[in-house]
């Protein structure tokens, strides 16, 4: 089983649209992270979620909106897409903030034409 | 910023050399991990040292932290094409529940 899954894989959306990016992990851990990675490879956190709760929120514009429904699912929803959201999204978890890995899934491949 | 800096930015070296990485960061850290992305993929945890650590081994991977020049290096060692990927240098932990990537250093190696 897939340890931190993401929906869709690719994703290509006009301007202007509204789309979401579901996370899952079947881990049980307790800490959550959006990550966003440009087209030079840099790595930003959005979002941090612990225990379905909003830690961090690193300046991103409120056309994200990220929603925790419980402590397994962390999605992305993304309102007015711009042609500067095309990146990848990057999902992430892991068992708390002290001395531990993140696992990462696979991305999302944001394309907004 | 708080982001770290990998170096070299890029790396070509051929199968069976040893490959080396080196990191700088700017803040105190809880731990510095390593992380290794393949093109067009997720990030792949390599190895996590914690602060009160100088060196750690796990298989071909060697990590060393300097906390007192806020560096790190990574070592592979016997290099194959499949470590052809971008490494990335994270710290973070502590309160603020960040992990801070640097800009990563390109890794090819030439069969």
């Amino acid at each position: 089983d897939t340890a931190v899954s993401q929906t869709p894989k690719y994703l290509v959306t006009q301007m202007g649209n509204d789309k979401s990016i579901k996370c899952e992990q079947n881990l049980g851990h307790d800490t959550m992270y959006w990550y966003k990675q440009d087209s030079k490879k840099f790595l930003k956190i959005m979002f941090s979620y612990n225990n379905k709760e909003l830690i961090i929120n690193e300046t991103v514009p409120n056309r994200f909106s990220p929603k925790s429904p419980d402590k397994a699912h962390l999605n992305l929803h993304i309102n007015s897409l711009e042609l500067g959201d095309s990146a990848v999204y990057f999902c992430a978890s892991s068992q708390d903030n002290w001395y531990t890995e993140a696992f990462f899934g696979q991305g999302t491949r944001l394309t907004v034409v | 910023s708080q982001q770290g800096e990998e170096d070299p930015q890029a790396l070509s070296i051929q199968e069976g050399e040893n490959a080396t990485m080196n990191c700088s960061y700017k803040t105190s850290i809880n731990n510095l991990q390593w992380y290794r992305q393949n093109s067009g993929r997720g990030l792949v945890h390599l190895i996590l040292i914690r602060s009160n650590e100088r060196e750690k081994h796990s298989g071909r991977l060697r990590v060393t932290l300097d906390t007192s020049k806020k560096s790190s290096s990574l070592l592979i060692t016997a290099s194959r094409a499949a470590d052809t990927a971008s490494y990335f240098c994270v710290h973070g932990g502590g309160s603020n529940y960040k992990l801070t990537f640097g800009k990563g250093t390109l890794l090819t190696v030439n069969p």
